[in-house]
């Protein structure tokens, strides 16, 4: 079975950072993507770990350690525009992805 | 290029009728998959195709068929809706072939209202 967790809200400021994070309990590991939803659209691609370590793209950068089956996402200078739903997933056998249930993230003045 | 396009973008279905949600994709992706997204439930993965010609059942494929005749087109099938398929439903591709980070893109999502 799939177990994915992650915070369903969290609320920070803008030009702050935030940390979200994700647990996972799969039956295998074959990389773990974060997706960010906008309300009413879908969701677009933000970053892949399938390797232990840290991976900075921008503003954007998602930690990975597979021995404690955790991730997270780290949102740096936060804009009001990051208000969003981030999707914690994981790929365990196969192609399809395992998604959490995802964590709102409102940015405040 | 469109990517993956769906449609209808929304629809109001009663209930007992047969619908078929349409989605196409132009990035010659050889993986194209069906999910749902329901308030407080995140996505689920109701069926998927690892190559044309090939489907998979996923989480939640009761009540639910798909095809995938050729690499472009995967329809998805409400055989006789019922309200619990009240939805949105995203289509998602990915090319599974190149041996990258086999990143899935979305569709635009079609809401779906069965009453």
């Amino acid at each position: 079975g799939q177990n994915i967790d992650q915070p369903t809200e969290m609320t920070a400021t803008e030009g702050a950072i935030v940390q979200i994070n994700c647990t996972y309990q799969t039956s295998g590991f074959n990389g773990l993507f974060w997706y960010q939803q906008h309300a009413g659209e879908a969701p677009t691609f933000l970053s892949y770990n399938v390797l232990d370590g840290l991976e900075e793209k921008g503003r954007f950068s998602s930690f990975l350690s597979r021995s404690k089956g955790y991730s997270y996402l780290l949102l740096k200078e936060l804009q009001m525009k990051d208000s969003a739903s981030y999707l914690c997933a994981v790929r365990d056998s196969g192609y399809a992805l395992n998604f959490g249930k995802g964590t709102s993230l409102l940015v405040t003045p | 290029i469109a990517g993956i396009t769906q449609a209808p973008t929304s629809q109001i279905l009663a209930a007992g009728r047969r619908m078929t949600l349409r989605c196409t994709q132009d990035m010659r992706h050889n993986a194209m998959y069906w999910y749902r997204q329901d308030l407080g439930l995140g996505l689920r993965l109701i069926h998927y195709s690892n190559t044309a010609g090939t489907t998979g059942k996923g989480e939640v494929p009761d009540g639910y068929s798909v095809s995938r005749a050729n690499t472009d087109d995967f329809p998805l099938t409400l055989a006789s809706a019922v309200p619990s398929q009240t939805s949105v439903y995203f289509c998602a591709s990915s090319d599974e072939a190149s041996g990258g980070a086999d990143t899935q893109y979305f569709g635009p999502g079609t809401r779906l209202t069965v009453l």
